[in-house]
């Protein structure tokens, strides 16, 4: 089974710098997909960012790049020119690329980090 | 708009009492989740469908029912042999099972008095 891990409960950074969110996985699949959610206090989750497995190039949305070490199983999320709007609970999350199996639809959730923006 | 709907925002319940969770999308999406969220966790699947008249448990699935009987429509009943149902309840669907990419509802906050 495959397993996601975000080591840092909780982080802050002082509005117009940058952040950097872990997140480390174990899987034995070649083929996946990584995502980032932000969860507002609205609690309403919404996509940051994604990324497959088989592509070299880190994701990039607008402010929002991803550093993906497939070797390391690293998935770590920065956000530059933090905005009070960013303050969130950020949830990296995995999915199988093999739809064959019943299951492999899931999306496996880490523990999230509470991110807070200093003004 | 097109989107994912939950209702009710807050629910209530009764010991021994079953409730329904309403979820509807108009994005035309082939498949639908229902995942559940303690404190200090991540989202857990409770069940999901990928075709009308079609759905398959997740991970903890027990104390939980669910239909789809319509492509817009993924409803979720917490019976009364889930012991402990207090949690936020999201639902999300994708396009395919192929499209891996899920979109999530506003959620519902199930309490149990």
């Amino acid at each position: 089974a495959q397993t996601v891990t975000q080591s840092q409960p909780e982080m802050s950074v002082q509005e117009a710098e940058t952040v950097t969110l872990s997140c480390t996985y174990d899987t034995s699949e070649s083929d996946y997909y990584l995502f980032w959610y932000k969860q507002p206090p609205s609690r309403q989750m919404i996509l940051v960012i994604r990324q497959e497995a088989y592509k070299q190039q880190n994701a990039t949305e607008n402010r929002f790049s991803v550093n993906f070490q497939k070797a390391a199983k690293s998935f770590s999320l920065k956000i530059s020119d933090s905005q009070l709007g960013d303050a969130a609970m950020y949830f990296c999350a995995y999915r199988s690329a093999l739809i064959s199996n019943f299951g492999n639809e899931k999306l496996t959730f880490g523990t999230g980090t509470r991110l807070t923006i200093i003004p | 708009d097109g989107g994912i709907t939950q209702s009710p925002k807050y629910l209530f319940r009764k010991e021994g009492q079953n409730v329904t969770l309403s979820c509807e999308q108009n994005l035309n999406h082939d498949a639908m989740y229902w995942y559940r969220q303690d404190p200090g966790q991540g989202l857990r699947l409770i069940y999901y469908s990928q075709i009308v008249n079609d759905f398959q448990k997740g991970d903890i699935a027990e104390g939980y029912s669910v239909s789809r009987e319509k492509k817009e429509s993924f409803p979720l009943t917490v019976t009364s042999a889930q012991k402990n149902p207090t949690a936020f309840y999201l639902c999300a669907s994708s396009l395919a099972v192929v499209q891996e990419t899920q979109y999530f509802g506003p959620g519902t906050r199930l309490l149990v008095l």
